[in-house]
C-alpha cells in the first residue's frame, strides 16, 4: 500500500516550457486535490476534484489545469511554466472532503528559471 | 471565510522542555473539522490529529496533546519533554461543510527547532 506517490521528485524548467505532474493514490479515495507551498505562505490549494471526471478551483488556479481521467490519478499540468511558478507541489487524497482527513504525497520541486 | 492563525513563526527550546504551538481558527460554522499536521525536514505532511466541533475534550497521546476550546477558538498543541526528532513545521488546518472552494485552510506553520 504505496500511499500518495507523486512523479516526478524534482524537476526544473525554463520559461514558458509546460509539464506535467502526476499523483497516483491506491486508497480508493474519492477526493484529490493539488496544493503549492511557498516559503511563509502554508500551503494553497490550486485545483481539487470530487471524483473521477471532475475538477474545480481552489484558491490559486491561475497558470495550472488539471485533469481527472481516472480515480486513482490526478494530473497537473503547467502549459506555460512562469518563476512565480516555483514552489513545492503536493498533492493530496481524501475519503470525503470537510469531514476526512487528507493524506498527502511527498511533494514535487520544481523550479521554472 | 474561514482562517487560521498561527502567530508564531519560529520557536526554539532545548530538549526535554515543553512546547505549545498555538491555533486560532475563524469560521461561522458550527460543524467544522480542525486538524494538526507535521512537516519533517524531509519535507513530507504527516497527518497528527482530527478533532470536529463537537468533541472539546482535550487528547493525549504520548508526548503529545491537544487542548481545543471553542470558547477562544483555539486548537493549541503541547508537546511534553521535547526531542530533537520533534524539530519540524507544524502545521494547524481548518475544514468546513461549507467551505467553497477551500475544503481545508491551513495555518502558515509554526517552524520548531529543537536543541539537544
Amino acid at each position: 500500500n504505496a500511499g500518495v506517490t507523486q512523479t516526478p521528485k524534482f524537476r526544473v524548467l525554463k520559461t514558458g516550457q509546460s509539464m506535467t505532474l502526476l499523483c497516483a493514490q491506491d486508497m480508493n479515495h474519492e477526493y484529490m486535490y493539488w496544493y503549492r507551498q511557498d516559503p511563509g505562505m502554508g500551503l494553497r490549494l490550486i485545483h481539487y476534484s470530487v471524483g473521477e471526471g471532475t475538477t474545480a478551483k481552489g484558491e490559486v488556479p491561475d497558470g495550472y489545469n488539471v485533469s481527472r481521467l481516472k480515480k486513482q490519478n490526478f494530473l497537473l499540468g503547467l502549459e506555460s511554466a512562469a518563476p512565480s511558478q516555483t514552489s513545492v507541489y503536493f498533492c493530496a487524497s481524501s475519503y470525503g472532503q470537510a469531514a476526512d482527513t487528507q493524506y498527502f504525497g511527498p511533494g514535487t520541486r520544481l523550479t521554472v528559471l | 471565510a474561514q482562517k487560521v492563525t498561527q502567530a508564531q513563526t519560529e520557536i526554539s527550546v532545548v530538549e526535554k522542555e515543553d512546547v505549545t504551538l498555538d491555533c486560532v481558527y475563524e469560521t461561522r460554522d458550527t460543524t467544522y473539522y480542525l486538524f494538526w499536521y507535521k512537516q519533517p525536514p524531509s519535507g513530507e505532511l504527516v497527518f497528527l490529529i482530527r478533532r470536529n466541533s463537537f468533541d472539546e475534550q482535550n487528547e493525549i497521546s504520548g508526548r503529545y496533546s491537544w487542548n481545543f476550546q471553542k470558547s477562544t477558538s483555539s486548537f493549541n498543541f503541547t508537546i511534553t519533554a521535547s526531542q530533537v526528532v520533534d524539530s519540524a513545521v507544524y502545521f494547524c488546518a481548518l475544514s468546513d461543510p461549507h467551505s467553497g472552494n477551500t475544503p481545508l485552510v491551513f495555518g502558515k506553520g509554526t517552524r520548531l527547532s529543537v536543541i539537544a
